[in-house]
């Protein structure tokens, strides 16, 4: 079983505060990285699939970092806004075929 | 437009019952899923498939088999329902290949048993 750890388990901000987050994974037989958004009561939504070492990706006010070689990606969220709030899960894959097992998540909760 | 169902959507059973959910993709997608939610840990792997007649175990397989008999449907059944396997339940689908495919996630069903 891979071992992926996400880092806060929980946050709180201020709606207008930038956040960021971790999701940490082994290192080695990296092949590609998913990063979905699951907010309360609905369904989990893909956000990026990050493979290759310093990828950046954007999407609005969301970017997202990797760095294989260490095994982590970072979550930015730049400017929080209540409809951010939601758990955020990071999924590591070491192949094209492997299942895909999600990291326990970071809660986030923006405080308008 | 192509979509993932579930069904049903809420259900309630005793403990002890065979009970069966479904799920249904028209994304013509080879890979399905299914995961439980569970508090403290998020989305759990239960059983996965990819591809007509293959099926294979997750993270928490035991109670539960899965059977893959055409690319659409991927029915998840709990073979004698315990109350720890209350839970919300999703199924997900994705394409195949050497790509890296992102994952679709259905509505999710809710099982209580009791």
């Amino acid at each position: 079983i891979l071992n992926v750890e996400q880092s806060p388990q929980s946050l709180h901000v201020q709606e207008g505060d930038s956040t960021n987050f971790t999701c940490s994974f082994p290192s080695s037989n990296f092949y590609a990285l998913h990063w979905y958004r699951w907010e309360t009561a609905k369904s989990p939504e893909a956000l990026f699939v990050m493979t290759l070492n310093g990828d950046e990706k954007k999407k609005g006010r969301i970017s997202a970092t990797l760095n294989t070689k260490e095994g982590y990606s970072y979550l930015y969220i730049k400017g929080s806004q209540p409809e951010d709030s939601a758990t955020y899960l990071c999924a590591p894959l070491k192949t094209s075929y492997d299942k895909v097992i999600f990291g326990p998540g970071t809660s986030l909760s923006v405080i308008p | 437009d192509a979509e993932i169902t579930q069904s049903p959507r809420h259900k309630i059973t005793e403990t002890g019952r065979q009970v069966t959910l479904a799920c249904h993709q028209t994304w013509n997608h080879n890979n399905m899923f299914w995961y439980r939610q569970d508090l403290g840990h998020g989305l759990r792997l239960i059983h996965y498939s990819y591809g007509v007649q293959d099926t294979n175990k997750g993270e928490v397989s035991d109670g539960y088999s899965v059977s893959r008999s055409n690319t659409e449907d991927l029915p998840l059944t709990l073979e004698s329902a315990a109350s720890s396997q209350t839970s919300v339940y999703f199924c997900a689908s994705s394409e195949s290949g050497t790509g890296t495919y992102e994952q679709y996630f259905g509505p999710g069903t809710r099982l209580t048993v009791t």
